[in-house]
């Protein structure tokens, strides 16, 4: 398996503009993790998804900030409009589930507003 | 709540030398251990995990981590650091039915030549 797959790697945009980060997860994987990690934060929980339904989203920064999970092999999380204070690495994740909680990340999408 | 503690936000060793990473865990129940690396640029590797039974657990480029309930520690341990080997390290703790992972603020290791 190609692993977790995330796009773009590297996103510049204004601020005020629309930021549509993308992820495959691992195939056959149940669980997937939207994260945020800065250097202040640290790494942050954004939301997770469950057989593509959202569980919690308590992470998410606010209003400004949407994750979806259309189908299996495809999640976004989308940013509008984007603050320079949203400047930060976007991880994804996925867990099998059931009896292992492993989480295996994609290599990041790395977001600077200006 | 669950949470991770790791003590040590830098630490610098020379190679060939000995690490011991710390990491101090909350949470209610059995706890699911793990450490992560970070290499710059990169996304998260796990490195070992302990979920039940021996309490030393071994993991990759000879890593290993002693789990110790009573002083609800999973720490990270190397005999001999190599160069590569510098890098953040994470440690996160879950367990349960929601399958989240709480991850420390990470300890960065330095190593000198």
């Amino acid at each position: 398996d190609a692993g977790v797959i995330q796009s773009p790697r590297h996103e510049v945009t204004e601020m005020g503009q629309e930021v549509t980060l993308r992820c495959k997860p691992i195939s056959g994987h149940d669980y997937l993790f939207w994260y945020r990690q800065t250097m202040m934060r640290g790494l942050e929980l954004l939301i997770y998804f469950n057989n593509n339904v959202p569980i919690d989203d308590s992470g998410m920064p606010e209003d400004r900030f949407s994750a979806k999970m259309p189908n299996a092999s495809f999640s976004t999380l989308k940013i509008q409009p984007s603050e320079p204070r949203d400047s930060a690495v976007y991880f994804c994740a996925s867990s099998l589930g059931w009896t292992d909680y492993e989480q295996y990340f994609g290599p990041g999408t790395r977001l600077t507003v200006t | 709540a669950q949470s991770v503690t790791q003590p040590d936000i830098h630490i610098t060793v020379s190679e060939g030398a000995s690490l011991e990473l710390r990491c101090n865990y909350s949470y209610g129940a059995t706890p699911y251990l793990f450490w992560y690396v970070q290499s710059p640029g990169q996304g998260l590797q796990l490195l070992l995990k302990y979920f039940s039974g021996d309490t030393l657990v071994q993991g990759i480029k000879g890593f290993e981590a002693e789990f110790k309930r009573s002083q609800s520690s999973f720490n990270l341990r190397k005999p001999s650091v190599h160069w590569s080997d510098a890098a953040e390290y994470f440690c996160a703790v879950g367990g349960g039915s929601n399958y989240k992972l709480t991850f420390g603020k990470g300890t960065l290791l330095t190593v000198n030549p």
